[in-house]
């Protein structure tokens, strides 16, 4: 079955440290998101990517790289975290109106 | 950027009720309409979609869509305690890129 899916699951990151959070899909999609959600926000967009090697900056870029290096991984970095960042995390993948969502990550930033 | 706006925040209907649930969108030249439904810690699941202006029924689900109000809603008839969860609203502007509402808590009462 096509799915997204993320790690790891669950985060404890120091302040100044870097996480990297993976994501892995099946779907054949070209394009991939990463979103954040916190209470009050919905969902919203840290970046995306059309296809391997390509990246964008979404709605909420400031601190946060991305990384596309296939159609089927899409990771997002932190290279300094902070506890501003602490928050769940999803994955996404979608074409033509079809979007599947990984499970969430939860990162929290000591 | 794209802008979209959920009402109301919280909701809570008594079994058997019909829900029904708002959203408003900036962008007139959007070509995707969607409403997500989340329970508590899992990942945000699609649960129906329109393109076009007018309604779609999917069981005890209908999904209004006026794009010259930049309006559209989600409505759940005889509404039961497993719809209980976070819905949202999202559209795509036309760039393969989901804009979230911050979404309304549904709590159905038995």
């Amino acid at each position: 079955e096509a799915a997204v899916t993320q790690s790891p699951r669950n985060k404890v990151a120091v302040t100044g440290g870097k996480v990297t959070l993976s994501c892995n899909q099946t779907n054949n999609h070209n394009n991939m998101y990463w979103y954040r959600q916190d209470t009050g926000h919905g969902l919203r967009l840290i970046h995306y990517s059309y296809g391997a090697g390509s990246t964008e900056k979404g709605d909420i870029p400031d601190g946060y790289k991305a990384s596309r290096p296939s159609q089927e991984n899409f990771s997002l970095i932190l290279e300094l975290a902070t506890p501003s960042q602490t928050s769940v995390y999803f994955c996404a993948s979608g074409d033509n109106s079809d979007y599947t969502f990984g499970s969430g990550t939860r990162l929290l930033v000591i | 950027q794209q802008k979209v706006q959920q009402s109301p925040e919280s909701l809570i209907v008594p079994e058997g009720a019909m829900t029904s649930l708002n959203c408003t969108f900036s962008d007139s030249a959007s070509q995707y309409f969607a409403w997500y439904r989340q329970h508590s810690g899992k990942a945000p699941k699609a649960l129906m979609s329109i393109f076009s202006n007018g309604e779609k029924e999917e069981g005890r689900f209908t999904i209004h869509l006026n794009k010259a109000s930049l309006h559209f809603s989600l409505h759940i008839r005889d509404s039961q305690p497993s719809d209980s969860a976070l819905y949202l609203c999202a559209n795509d502007s036309g760039y393969n890129k989901l804009t979230f509402g911050k979404g309304t808590v549904l709590l159905v009462s038995p």
